[in-house]
């Protein structure tokens, strides 16, 4: 079992949609959760972090996070093309310093 | 305030050979990790360093190693390259305590033949 899971997609939503993408972790020792952006062929840009149970929102973007179910997501409001990336799921464990263990990565494509 | 910075941006090396990336962190920030990210294998986490010290170490053979300077800029190393070391290794640095937001870099592209 790997230690983040993500569905590899690509996820398909319409220009306009809300994109919803999921992470499940296995270590429930987990603290910090964070979700970034890749394009391709470009660096990870961070999103979002969520430490705590519940919802963050910022902007168009809110990240949820429940630890009794291992489970983060991300819900993307008013989708627009420019979106279309990859957007990696990664958590810190407790102790493990700054070390970010990282999913595969949704692919997501917004369509006009 | 500028970002991270990562020098080679490309780099071409044959098997055998080293190679030594370099990373300049956001100002102010101490912590800097080295990741590497390939398509089998995702984003892997090599090591952290924090004031000078290796904080946390991946799984990676001893062919891997790092160092930080007291500027907090940081080298990694890659003795002996193997085609499967053909990856984007990136840089990300932190404010310093655990648990932190990181900021990548643009990556180092390596291409091992």
């Amino acid at each position: 079992q790997k230690e983040v899971e993500q569905n590899s997609g690509p996820l398909s939503v319409p220009e306009g949609a809300i994109a919803s993408l999921n992470c499940t972790y296995s270590d429930r020792g987990s603290q910090s959760f964070f979700w970034y952006r890749q394009y391709s062929g470009k660096s990870p840009e961070l999103i979002m972090f969520i430490y705590s149970n519940g919802d963050k929102e910022d902007g168009r973007f809110t990240a949820q996070l429940n630890k009794a179910s291992q489970y983060v997501s991300l819900l993307i409001r008013d989708s627009q093309p420019s979106d279309s990336a990859t957007y990696l799921c990664a958590v810190i464990r407790a102790g493990g310093g700054n070390k970010l263990t990282f999913g595969t990565g949704t692919q997501l494509k917004v369509e006009l | 305030k500028a970002g991270v910075t990562q020098t080679p941006r490309y780099l071409i090396k044959t098997r055998g050979q080293q190679v030594t990336l370099s990373c300049s962190p956001i100002s102010g920030h101490r912590s800097v990790s080295w990741y590497q990210q390939t398509p089998g294998q995702g984003l892997q986490f090599l090591f952290e360093y924090f004031s000078e010290t290796q904080r946390n170490k991946g799984n990676f053979p001893g062919r891997f190693s790092g160092r930080q300077f007291s500027n907090s800029r940081s080298e990694m190393n890659v003795s002996t390259l193997e085609l499967g070391d053909s990856a984007l290794y990136l840089c990300a640095s932190s404010i310093g305590r655990a648990q932190e937001t990181q900021y990548f870099g643009p990556g180092t592209r390596l291409l091992v033949l």
